[in-house]
């Protein structure tokens, strides 16, 4: 089946410093790809979604300068957290979906990655 | 909202016994669905979709049930076991359009 891949799985920050977090569609070709973040107990709350080659759609209430978002190629985007502080501390993971002929094929979803800010 | 930040219900089973699963979505206009399932500290496993054309799907152990009229979807899995203990996730959304919405999400536990 298709992988996603997410990197790093955790990471540790200090208050104010950038993370950038990595999503890669191992064996097909990701024309859009979701970034989402997951607070304990709690669902999936999507983020934004990235195009290949375009910028960002951000949700309603994601400020998208503090949210980088880069989807450079049909394998690869990026999540910067910009100056991060503790409330930012979630888990963050992408998914990434596949255009096959008229209709898109489900989303497959990366491992995660464990932000921790102090 | 589809993104509202709740508590998750929890569903306890004892092993080799059949589950339940309920999840309200709430955009009637949705033509696809999506069971997840989430293991602690990973991210979602798809188990098995369904189109609004459909009422009932069956996958490997699993079925999922669509009933349109009161926009509600169910995942039955049969014979659990323990390794089915996770967090489950409806999602909704379009075939034909990226966006896909997570539920609230419940954890379901087997007891040995």
């Amino acid at each position: 089946g298709a992988v996603v891949s997410q990197h790093p799985s955790r990471v540790i920050c200090k208050s104010g410093t950038s993370v950038k977090i990595e999503c890669r569609s191992l064996d097909f070709q990701a024309t859009t790809m979701f970034w989402y973040r997951q607070f304990p107990k709690q669902s999936l709350m999507l983020m934004a979604t990235s195009n290949e080659g375009s910028k960002a759609t951000y949700e309603q209430g994601v400020e998208k300068d503090k949210f980088l978002i880069n989807h450079a190629s049909l394998t690869l985007s990026t999540l910067t957290v910009t100056s991060a502080h503790p409330e930012d501390s979630s888990f963050y993971i992408c998914s990434a979906r596949e255009k096959r002929g008229a209709t898109y094929n489900e989303q497959f979803f990366g491992p995660g990655t464990r932000l921790t800010v102090l | 909202g589809e993104n509202v930040g709740l508590h998750l219900p929890t569903l306890s089973v004892q092993e080799g016994d059949n589950s339940i699963i309920n999840c309200a979505y709430s955009n009637s206009a949705s033509d696809y669905f999506i069971w997840y399932k989430q293991e602690s500290g990973k991210g979602p496993q798809f188990i098995i979709d369904i189109r609004s054309n459909m009422d009932k799907r069956q996958g490997q152990r699993v079925t999922v049930l669509l009933n349109k009229t009161v926009k509600h979807l169910s995942l039955q899995i049969a014979a659990t076991q323990p390794g089915d203990s996770a967090v489950y996730f409806c999602a909704e959304g379009w075939a034909n359009n990226n966006d896909m919405r997570f539920g609230a999400g419940t954890r379901l536990t087997v007891k040995p």
